[in-house]
């Protein structure tokens, strides 16, 4: 299947500082990318979906000024974590999928990042 | 908008035992199904997935999973379970009317066999 690297795998900052994460996708042009957050014992809550070259789309409870998601290509988008805070500490994973014909490809998911704040 | 439940938050077997998965899903209109694995420390990875056609759907490593329409169900099934395939398993969820190709997950089972 197709490969999407995400990077930092693992990360810790202070709290109040920002955080970037990136998603690439290394063989294929994602026409869509999406953020989730798995907390432990959790499933994946769907954070957001970013678009290439437009705003990405947040779900409700989500705080777009506190995650950025920029798309600026086919094969990447970057999640920042501004302003961080203990609470943001989880564990952060994108996907991407490429929309063909009628519909979208399977999702090929990154190996995550783990976030800590202290 | 969609939401999917699976049953079994924990499930633990015996090696040689058979394993099934429950899974329901709720959407109106069509959908795309997937079963995702993630093993220990590692990325999510596709078992299998439904778009279209027999609703038997054979996967990777012996696991099949069944689409009942009428009962918004996508249960997982293997017929006999390793100590390798100790794992989360996460079935999802796509409505494929436009939602922007979102994949919306369940809670996850764990999967733990015993040697």
């Amino acid at each position: 299947g197709a490969v999407v690297s995400q990077h930092p795998s693992r990360v810790i900052c202070k709290s109040g500082t920002s955080v970037k994460i990136e998603c690439r996708s290394l063989d294929f042009q994602a026409t869509t990318m999406f953020w989730y957050r798995q907390f432990p014992k959790k499933s994946l809550m769907l954070m957001a979906t970013s678009n290439e070259g437009s705003k990405a789309t947040y779900e409700q409870g989500v705080e777009k000024d506190k995650f950025l998601i920029n798309h600026a290509s086919l094969t990447l988008s970057t999640l920042t974590v501004t302003s961080a805070h203990p609470e943001d500490s989880s564990f952060y994973i994108c996907s991407a999928r490429r929309f063909q014909g009628v519909g979208y490809t399977e999702a090929f998911f990154g190996q995550g990042t783990r976030l800590t704040v202290v | 908008a969609q939401s999917v439940s699976q049953h079994n938050h924990h499930v633990i077997l015996s090696e040689a035992a058979s394993l099934e998965l429950g899974c329901n899903y709720s959407y109106g209109g069509t959908v795309n199904l997937f079963w995702y694995v993630q093993y220990p420390g590692q990325h999510l990875q596709l078992l299998l997935k439904y778009f279209s056609g027999d609703p038997l759907v054979k996967g990777i490593k012996g696991f099949e999973a069944e689409f009942i329409k009428s009962k918004f169900s996508f249960n997982l099934r293997k017929p006999s379970v390793q100590w390798s395939d100790t794992a989360e398993y996460f079935c999802a969820v796509n409505a494929r009317d436009n939602q922007g190709g979102k994949l919306i997950f369940g809670q996850g089972t764990e999967l733990s066999v015993k040697p």
